[in-house]
Protein backbone atom coordinates (compact mmCIF):
# COMPACT_ATOMS: atom_id res chain seq x y z
CA UNK A 1 0.00 0.00 0.00
CA UNK A 2 1.19 3.67 0.04
CA UNK A 3 2.98 5.15 2.72
CA UNK A 4 4.38 8.02 4.34
CA UNK A 5 8.00 8.38 4.65
CA UNK A 6 10.79 10.75 6.07
CA UNK A 7 13.76 12.42 4.22
CA UNK A 8 16.19 12.54 7.13
CA UNK A 9 16.48 9.99 10.02
CA UNK A 10 18.49 12.35 12.20
CA UNK A 11 18.78 15.67 12.20
CA UNK A 12 21.35 17.03 14.27
CA UNK A 13 21.38 20.76 15.65
CA UNK A 14 22.61 23.51 17.91
CA UNK A 15 20.40 25.08 20.36
CA UNK A 16 18.73 27.95 19.23
CA UNK A 17 18.33 27.04 15.47
CA UNK A 18 15.36 26.60 13.94
CA UNK A 19 14.85 22.94 12.57
CA UNK A 20 12.81 21.51 9.36
CA UNK A 21 12.08 17.74 9.44
CA UNK A 22 10.08 16.60 6.26
CA UNK A 23 7.62 14.44 5.32
CA UNK A 24 6.79 12.52 1.88
CA UNK A 25 3.41 11.12 1.49
CA UNK A 26 2.01 9.31 -1.80
CA UNK A 27 -1.53 8.97 -0.60
CA UNK A 28 -3.33 11.20 -2.39
CA UNK A 29 -6.66 10.74 -1.24
CA UNK A 30 -4.95 11.84 2.92
CA UNK A 31 -6.87 14.99 3.63
CA UNK A 32 -5.64 15.24 7.12
CA UNK A 33 -1.95 14.85 8.86
CA UNK A 34 -0.55 14.97 12.41
CA UNK A 35 2.93 16.01 13.75
CA UNK A 36 4.22 13.54 17.14
CA UNK A 37 6.94 13.84 18.47
CA UNK A 38 8.09 10.86 21.04
CA UNK A 39 10.54 11.15 23.52
CA UNK A 40 12.52 8.28 24.89
CA UNK A 41 10.22 5.79 26.22
CA UNK A 42 7.30 7.71 25.86
CA UNK A 43 4.28 7.45 23.98
CA UNK A 44 3.85 9.87 20.44
CA UNK A 45 2.61 13.64 21.66
CA UNK A 46 0.22 15.77 19.54
CA UNK A 47 2.27 18.55 18.19
CA UNK A 48 0.36 20.23 15.52
CA UNK A 49 -2.41 18.94 12.79
CA UNK A 50 -3.39 20.42 9.35
CA UNK A 51 -6.20 19.69 6.97
CA UNK A 52 -5.51 19.02 3.34
CA UNK A 53 -7.56 22.35 2.76
CA UNK A 54 -4.96 24.28 4.28
CA UNK A 55 -0.88 25.12 3.32
CA UNK A 56 0.07 26.51 5.98
CA UNK A 57 -0.37 26.13 10.29
CA UNK A 58 0.55 27.86 12.60
CA UNK A 59 1.33 26.92 16.96
CA UNK A 60 3.88 28.01 19.40
CA UNK A 61 6.89 27.72 17.94
CA UNK A 62 5.95 25.76 15.29
CA UNK A 63 4.86 25.26 12.01
CA UNK A 64 3.56 22.89 9.46
CA UNK A 65 3.65 23.44 6.02
CA UNK A 66 2.09 21.39 3.28
CA UNK A 67 2.13 20.95 -0.54
CA UNK A 68 0.12 18.76 -2.01
CA UNK A 69 1.32 19.88 -5.71
CA UNK A 70 4.46 17.49 -4.66
CA UNK A 71 2.97 15.76 -1.78
CA UNK A 72 5.09 17.20 1.15
CA UNK A 73 4.68 18.40 4.32
CA UNK A 74 7.17 19.70 6.92
CA UNK A 75 7.87 20.82 10.24
CA UNK A 76 9.65 23.65 11.43
CA UNK A 77 10.71 24.29 14.70
CA UNK A 78 11.65 27.97 15.76
CA UNK A 79 14.75 28.40 18.14
CA UNK A 80 15.66 24.69 19.02
CA UNK A 81 15.99 23.75 22.51
CA UNK A 82 17.59 20.49 24.33
CA UNK A 83 13.66 19.53 25.25
CA UNK A 84 12.76 18.93 21.81
CA UNK A 85 15.14 16.46 21.51
CA UNK A 86 12.94 13.11 20.53
CA UNK A 87 11.68 11.45 17.06
CA UNK A 88 9.39 13.17 15.04
CA UNK A 89 6.25 11.37 13.11
CA UNK A 90 4.16 12.56 10.27
CA UNK A 91 0.71 10.47 10.11
CA UNK A 92 -1.58 11.06 7.62
CA UNK A 93 -5.27 10.72 7.57
CA UNK A 94 -7.64 9.39 5.21
CA UNK A 95 -11.40 10.97 5.75
CA UNK A 96 -13.77 8.07 6.05
CA UNK A 97 -11.08 5.45 7.48
CA UNK A 98 -9.31 7.94 9.54
CA UNK A 99 -6.73 5.01 10.59
CA UNK A 100 -3.28 7.00 10.62
CA UNK A 101 -0.67 5.53 8.66
CA UNK A 102 3.27 6.34 10.65
CA UNK A 103 5.97 7.55 9.06
CA UNK A 104 9.61 6.12 9.90
CA UNK A 105 10.53 9.36 12.06
CA UNK A 106 13.22 11.28 12.15
CA UNK A 107 15.39 11.74 15.17
CA UNK A 108 16.11 15.46 16.20
CA UNK A 109 19.30 16.11 18.42
CA UNK A 110 19.61 19.47 19.99
CA UNK A 111 23.17 20.23 21.42
CA UNK A 112 23.53 23.13 23.80
CA UNK B 1 -6.64 13.37 34.86
CA UNK B 2 -3.66 10.54 35.07
CA UNK B 3 -4.43 10.33 30.80
CA UNK B 4 -3.85 7.08 28.80
CA UNK B 5 -2.51 4.35 31.17
CA UNK B 6 -1.04 0.97 30.05
CA UNK B 7 0.38 -1.61 32.03
CA UNK B 8 2.10 -3.59 32.62
CA UNK B 9 4.93 -1.51 31.31
CA UNK B 10 7.39 -4.45 30.31
CA UNK B 11 7.10 -7.74 29.23
CA UNK B 12 8.97 -10.50 28.57
CA UNK B 13 7.05 -13.75 27.11
CA UNK B 14 8.21 -16.93 25.40
CA UNK B 15 7.76 -17.75 22.20
CA UNK B 16 4.19 -19.83 21.61
CA UNK B 17 2.63 -18.08 24.96
CA UNK B 18 -0.11 -16.03 24.82
CA UNK B 19 0.11 -12.17 26.24
CA UNK B 20 -2.68 -9.72 27.26
CA UNK B 21 -2.07 -6.07 27.76
CA UNK B 22 -4.10 -2.87 29.32
CA UNK B 23 -5.33 0.50 28.45
CA UNK B 24 -7.39 2.52 30.35
CA UNK B 25 -8.34 5.80 28.25
CA UNK B 26 -8.12 8.93 29.27
CA UNK B 27 -11.06 10.63 30.99
CA UNK B 28 -14.07 11.63 28.78
CA UNK B 29 -12.88 9.63 26.01
CA UNK B 30 -14.77 6.18 24.14
CA UNK B 31 -12.50 5.43 22.11
CA UNK B 32 -9.64 3.04 22.04
CA UNK B 33 -6.94 1.62 19.59
CA UNK B 34 -3.76 -0.07 19.61
CA UNK B 35 -0.63 0.18 18.08
CA UNK B 36 2.67 -1.97 17.54
CA UNK B 37 5.86 0.14 17.00
CA UNK B 38 8.78 -2.42 16.13
CA UNK B 39 12.21 -0.63 17.56
CA UNK B 40 13.35 2.68 14.89
CA UNK B 41 9.76 2.25 13.10
CA UNK B 42 6.35 4.44 13.24
CA UNK B 43 3.66 2.65 15.34
CA UNK B 44 1.64 0.54 12.95
CA UNK B 45 -2.43 0.73 13.92
CA UNK B 46 -3.83 -3.17 14.94
CA UNK B 47 -7.09 -2.43 15.15
CA UNK B 48 -9.96 0.50 17.54
CA UNK B 49 -12.42 -0.38 19.64
CA UNK B 50 -15.73 2.03 19.97
CA UNK B 51 -19.03 0.33 22.08
CA UNK B 52 -17.21 -2.36 22.93
CA UNK B 53 -16.83 -3.63 19.77
CA UNK B 54 -13.84 -3.96 16.86
CA UNK B 55 -15.06 -1.07 14.59
CA UNK B 56 -11.45 -1.33 12.11
CA UNK B 57 -8.20 -3.26 11.88
CA UNK B 58 -5.02 -2.70 9.99
CA UNK B 59 -3.14 -5.92 8.45
CA UNK B 60 -2.37 -7.53 11.46
CA UNK B 61 -3.24 -11.55 11.82
CA UNK B 62 -6.19 -13.38 13.99
CA UNK B 63 -3.44 -13.65 16.43
CA UNK B 64 -3.85 -10.16 17.31
CA UNK B 65 -7.46 -9.75 19.22
CA UNK B 66 -8.68 -7.48 21.48
CA UNK B 67 -11.69 -6.45 23.98
CA UNK B 68 -13.42 -2.98 25.15
CA UNK B 69 -15.23 -3.06 28.69
CA UNK B 70 -18.21 -1.03 29.55
CA UNK B 71 -15.79 1.67 31.46
CA UNK B 72 -14.48 2.03 28.25
CA UNK B 73 -11.13 0.39 29.08
CA UNK B 74 -9.31 -2.56 26.80
CA UNK B 75 -6.80 -5.11 26.56
CA UNK B 76 -5.30 -6.53 23.33
CA UNK B 77 -4.38 -9.89 23.26
CA UNK B 78 -1.64 -11.99 21.51
CA UNK B 79 -1.49 -15.83 21.22
CA UNK B 80 1.02 -18.09 20.06
CA UNK B 81 3.97 -15.35 20.15
CA UNK B 82 6.38 -14.71 17.29
CA UNK B 83 9.94 -13.63 18.01
CA UNK B 84 8.69 -10.89 15.91
CA UNK B 85 6.11 -9.60 17.91
CA UNK B 86 8.62 -8.08 20.25
CA UNK B 87 7.83 -4.32 20.35
CA UNK B 88 6.57 -1.34 21.90
CA UNK B 89 2.28 -1.36 22.19
CA UNK B 90 0.90 1.54 22.57
CA UNK B 91 -2.79 2.61 22.94
CA UNK B 92 -4.23 5.79 22.56
CA UNK B 93 -7.76 7.21 23.62
CA UNK B 94 -10.08 9.72 21.63
CA UNK B 95 -13.08 11.34 21.99
CA UNK B 96 -14.91 10.09 18.53
CA UNK B 97 -13.49 7.16 16.17
CA UNK B 98 -11.82 9.93 13.87
CA UNK B 99 -8.56 9.88 15.71
CA UNK B 100 -7.74 13.24 15.00
CA UNK B 101 -7.54 14.01 18.74
CA UNK B 102 -5.82 10.74 20.26
CA UNK B 103 -3.70 10.51 23.05
CA UNK B 104 -1.35 7.72 23.35
CA UNK B 105 -0.42 5.95 26.74
CA UNK B 106 3.52 5.46 26.78
CA UNK B 107 3.36 2.01 26.09
CA UNK B 108 4.06 -1.88 26.74
CA UNK B 109 7.52 -3.00 25.53
CA UNK B 110 7.35 -6.57 24.97
CA UNK B 111 9.88 -8.87 24.36
CA UNK B 112 9.41 -12.05 23.09
CA UNK B 113 12.21 -14.73 23.72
Amino acid sequence: GESVGLHLPTLSVQEGDNSIINCAYSNSASDYFIWYKQESGKGPQFIIDIRSNMDKRQGQRVTVLLNKTVKHLSLQIAATQPGDSAVYFCAELVGGSYIPTFGRGTSLIVHP
Amino acid sequence: DAGVTQSPTHLIKTRGQQVTLRCSPKSGHDTVSWYQQALGQGPQFIFQYYEEEERQRGNFPDRFSGHQFPNYSSELNVNALLLGDSALYLCASSPDRKNTEAFFGQGTRLTVV
